[in-house]
C-alpha cells in the first residue's frame, strides 16, 4: 500500500485566499484524522471521521475551517479565508479499528504558509 | 491541554549511548504509544503498550508503563545517528472516543556520530 497520501506537499498563499488540503487514507481504514502542527502548540487534533462521518470537530479552530469526507478514499480540509496564523504543517492520518488498537498512519503533511 | 508531556524537551547524546525519554499523562488510558518524526516528515508508529502491560520490547526499543504514576518511558539502546528525530508519546483514552490519540509536544533527540 502507498500509505496515506497528502497533497499538496507545500502551499504558499496570500491572506484571504481559500486553501484546500487533500488526503487519501490507506485503503480499508475506517478512521481519518486531521492534525495541525506548530512549534508553539505542538500537534493538535482538528477533526476526525469514522466511516466518512465526522465524529468530533471540537478541535477546529473557527468557522473558517471545514472538513469533508465524501467517500472512504478522500477527504479535504478547507480554510476560507486563510490568515497568517493558519501557517503550520497539516497532517492527515488514518487508522483501522481492530483488536482495540488505534495505531495511526500519517501522511507526509502539507506545509502551509499564509503571507 | 496536552495529555502527554514528554521530558526532556531536547536530548543530545553520542552514538552508541542509550537515550531515555519520559512521558507523563493525566487521565485514564487504554494504551500508550510512541511515535517518531524525522525532520520534514510525518509521524511513524514505533510501539504500543496496553494499560495492563508494564514493559514491552521491540528491537532496540524498550517501553515501560506505570499507570499508578501515569508515566511511561522510552529507552533506545545503542543509539545510531539515524535515530535522530523527535519522539512523541500519544495516549488513547479509555471509554468513548477511544480511537483518537492525544499527543505530547515531543522530545527532540540528536545522536552525534
Amino acid at each position: 500500500d502507498a500509505g496515506v497520501i497528502q497533497s499538496p506537499r507545500h502551499e504558499v498563499t496570500e491572506m484571504g485566499q481559500e486553501v484546500t488540503l487533500r488526503c487519501k487514507p490507506i485503503s480499508g481504514h475506517d478512521y481519518l484524522f486531521w492534525y495541525r502542527q506548530t512549534m508553539m502548540r505542538g500537534l493538535e487534533l482538528l477533526i476526525y471521521f469514522n466511516n466518512n462521518v465526522p465524529i468530533d470537530d471540537s478541535g477546529m479552530p473557527e468557522d473558517r475551517f471545514s472538513a469533508k469526507m465524501p467517500n472512504a478514499s478522500f477527504s479535504t480540509l478547507k480554510i476560507q479565508p486563510s490568515e497568517p496564523r493558519d501557517s503550520a504543517v497539516y497532517f492527515c492520518a488514518s487508522s483501522l479499528a481492530v483488536l482495540a488498537k488505534n495505531i495511526q498512519y500519517f501522511g507526509a503533511g502539507t506545509r502551509l504558509s499564509v503571507l | 491541554s496536552q495529555q502527554g508531556e514528554e521530558d526532556p524537551q531536547a536530548l543530545s547524546i553520542q552514538e552508541g549511548e542509550n537515550a531515555t525519554m519520559n512521558c507523563s499523562y493525566k487521565t485514564s488510558i487504554n494504551n500508550l504509544q510512541w511515535y517518531r518524526q524525522n525532520s520534514g516528515r510525518g509521524l511513524v508508529h514505533l510501539i504500543l503498550i496496553r494499560s495492563n502491560e508494564r514493559e514491552k520490547h521491540s528491537g532496540r526499543l524498550r517501553v515501560t508503563l506505570d499507570t499508578s504514576k501515569k508515566s511511561s518511558s522510552l529507552l533506545i539502546t545503542a543509539s545510531r545517528a539515524a535515530d535522530t528525530a523527535s519522539y512523541f508519546c500519544a495516549t488513547g483514552s479509555s471509554g468513548a472516543g477511544s480511537y483518537q490519540l492525544t499527543f505530547g509536544k515531543g522530545t527532540k533527540l540528536s545522536v552525534i556520530p
